[in-house]
Order: structure tokens, then sequence, then C-alpha cells
């Protein structure tokens, strides 16, 4: 089967660093992402790897090694507003020239004062 | 609208009954897809759209559960004979093409409970 394991919760500390970790067991692979959710809120896009490797976007980070089926998200400067929920997700070829999602269940980060 | 739009943003109704979700994605949209998620819980992919066509219908728990999209724009999800485990957050996201590297932009969902 298709597994996507990632920490059900994480807490750290305002302007400090965190990084959240990601492993995959999936049938192919095309690329993986991170999304974030605030609580109520729909997941917005952050990132996407396709290529081993360290991708950097301001103050976030996301890491890929294709060959140990991992990835984590790197979040440096930590502010209040990054209390959210962090998603996984791995795109797989499915069904001929179709491809698949497969979520994880997501990271709680809660950032302490 | 600039982005993907959900109604009703909550709904409440009684175990049996029928339900219409709608989803309006973001014009130009050809990929539309829907998601569950309930609480505290990660994503559950439901079914995508390619157009007006739903070339992976997997996801659907049941055959309570249907959708359709008309004119390549707005998708309807249907659930008949509610039941209570069906309560969740209904979420809809539309990508520019299918493709696995394409971003999926998600509307606020619909919060569903099935009394």
């Amino acid at each position: 089967g298709q597994n996507i394991d990632q920490p059900t919760e994480m807490t750290a500390t305002e302007g400090a660093i965190v990084q959240i970790n990601c492993t995959y067991q999936t049938s192919g692979f095309n690329g993986l992402f991170w999304y974030q959710q605030h609580a109520g809120e729909a997941p917005t896009f952050l990132s996407y790897n396709v290529l081993d490797g360290l991708e950097e976007k301001g103050r976030f980070s996301s890491f890929l090694s294709r060959s140990k089926g991992y990835s984590y998200l790197l979040l440096k400067e930590l502010q209040m507003k990054d209390s959210a929920s962090y998603l996984c997700a791995v795109s797989r070829p499915y069904m001929d020239s179709n491809y698949q999602l497969i979520w994880g269940a997501g990271t709680k980060l809660i950032i302490k004062p | 609208g600039a982005g993907v739009s959900q109604s009703p943003s909550n709904k409440v109704t009684e175990k049996g009954k029928d339900v219409e979700l709608r989803c309006d994605p973001i014009s130009g949209h050809t990929a539309l897809y829907w998601y569950r998620q309930s609480l505290g819980q990660g994503l559950e992919f439901l079914i995508y759209f390619q157009g007006n066509s739903a070339p992976d219908k997997s996801g659907l728990p049941s055959d309570r559960f249907s959708a359709e999209r008309t004119g390549g724009s707005v998708s309807t999800l249907t659930i008949q004979r509610t039941q209570q485990e069906d309560s969740a957050v209904y979420l809809c996201a539309s990508s520019p093409t299918v493709g696995f590297a394409e971003t999926q932009y998600f509307g606020p969902g619909t919060r569903l409970l099935v009394l």
C-alpha cells in the first residue's frame, strides 16, 4: 500500500528553527509537496520537490532524498503565525497517464512565545 | 472570483437526508478535486475531474457518494442518505491542468454535520 508518515504534533519556540520530517513508501514517485493549513482554513501550497536536495524559499526550506523516501520542511525564525498543520503529499503515477496524490495526516506545529 | 469558492460553508442535516455540496473552481482551471477531512486527520481523496470527466472515482467511500461537473466549471458532490460518519469538512481544489507537478488551490471547505 501507499504510506506517508509524519509526526502528529511538534512544539517549538518563537524565533527558533524546527524541522518537520516526512517519510514515504509509495509505488512510483513523481514529486513531493508541502502544504500549510491553519486551523479551520484550507491548505495552501508551500513547496514542491522533484529532485534530491534542498530548496530554499525565504524562511522555509524543503529537502528531499528519493533514495531514502524522506523529506523535511525546515522553518527558520519561527513566528507565532507559523502555528499550523503542515501536510506532506506525494505524487505518484497512477492509471496509465494519470497520477495520484497521497496525503500524510499532517503535523500540527505549536509555536510558544 | 479570484479563488476557489464552495457553498454552503456549513451544513447541518439529519441522518438519511441527501445533501449537495457545490464547488466553483478558479476560472480556466481544467482539473478539479474533492477531498474529505475529518477532525484532526489528513486529506482523504474522493474524486477528481479532468474537464467534465472523472478518470478516477476510486476514492468515493460508497455508492451514496456521487459527483458531477458541468461546462468544465462548477462541480457538485452529492451524498445520499447521509450517515453520521459522513460528518467532515469537504474540500474542493482546482489546478490549471492535470499534472503531477501542478499546485492545487483549495477552497474554504464545507463543514458537514450529520445529526
